[in-house]
């Protein structure tokens, strides 16, 4: 079964960088048939694509983060990582990671997610 | 980015009855790339209907999914009480991907 946890820290200062990572176990970081993306969800815009990244490291952001966002992947710790940076109020959400296939279903596993809170 | 607007916002239904979801796009979207998800409290989405009218792994048969272009429906046909929940429907044919804002199934 395909697993993922999200974990980093709950607290981020404004103007600080968002850190999260995203450890997969059950599957393999490294297919070529998936994505590794990430959504966060706030009471206020409801769910919203981040972005995404396959194995060899190609990228896809969400235009209206794009300038603020880095995602990265290390297959050796079957890891995704996530950077926010110059975070705001506005980047206070539930932040989730998902497989995201090539083919057939868009988003088939989903880690149960991490609450940050930007807050000085 | 294409807009996804659900209806109605809250839909009070009983335990039995059949439940119909909306959800309107603002420019045409491939069937291939639209899906639904539940989501209880507490809980990360789950993957209900993909590819329009698709089931996801072990999601029972009374939820269906329809539609084309700017038009897409989800129908439970019969409420379980685990059912009551919220849904979202998504667009995944052109970047970004966008999610709906949500119908709410409450128990009336």
């Amino acid at each position: 079964q395909v697993q993922l946890q999200e974990s980093g820290p709950g607290l981020v200062k404004p103007s600080e960088t968002l850190s999260l990572t995203c450890t997969v176990s059950g599957a393999s970081i490294s297919s070529r048939d998936d994505y590794w993306g990430w959504i966060r969800q706030t009471p206020g815009k409801g769910l919203e694509w981040i972005g995404s990244i396959d194995y060899s490291g190609t990228a896809f952001y969400n235009p209206s983060l794009k300038n603020r966002l880095t995602i990265s992947i290390d297959p050796s710790k079957s890891q995704v990582s996530l950077k926010v940076h110059s975070v705001t109020a506005a980047d206070t959400a539930m932040y989730y990671c998902s497989r995201q296939p090539n083919y057939g279903p868009p988003h088939d596993f989903w880690g149960h997610g991490t609450r940050v809170t930007v807050s000085s | 980015e294409v807009v996804l607007t659900q209806s109605p916002g809250t839909l009070s239904l009983s335990p039995g009855e059949r439940a119909t979801l909306s959800c309107r796009a603002s420019q045409s979207v491939r069937s291939t790339s639209f899906a639904w998800y539940q989501q209880k409290a507490g809980q990360p989405p789950r993957l209900l209907i993909y590819e329009t009218s698709t089931r996801a792994t072990g999601i029972p048969d009374r939820f269906s999914g329809s539609g084309s272009e700017t038009d897409f429906t989800l129908t439970i046909s019969r409420l379980e009480p685990e059912d009551f929940a919220v849904y979202y429907c998504q667009q995944y044919d052109s970047s970004p991907r966008t999610f709906g804002q949500g119908t709410k199934v409450e128990i009336k």
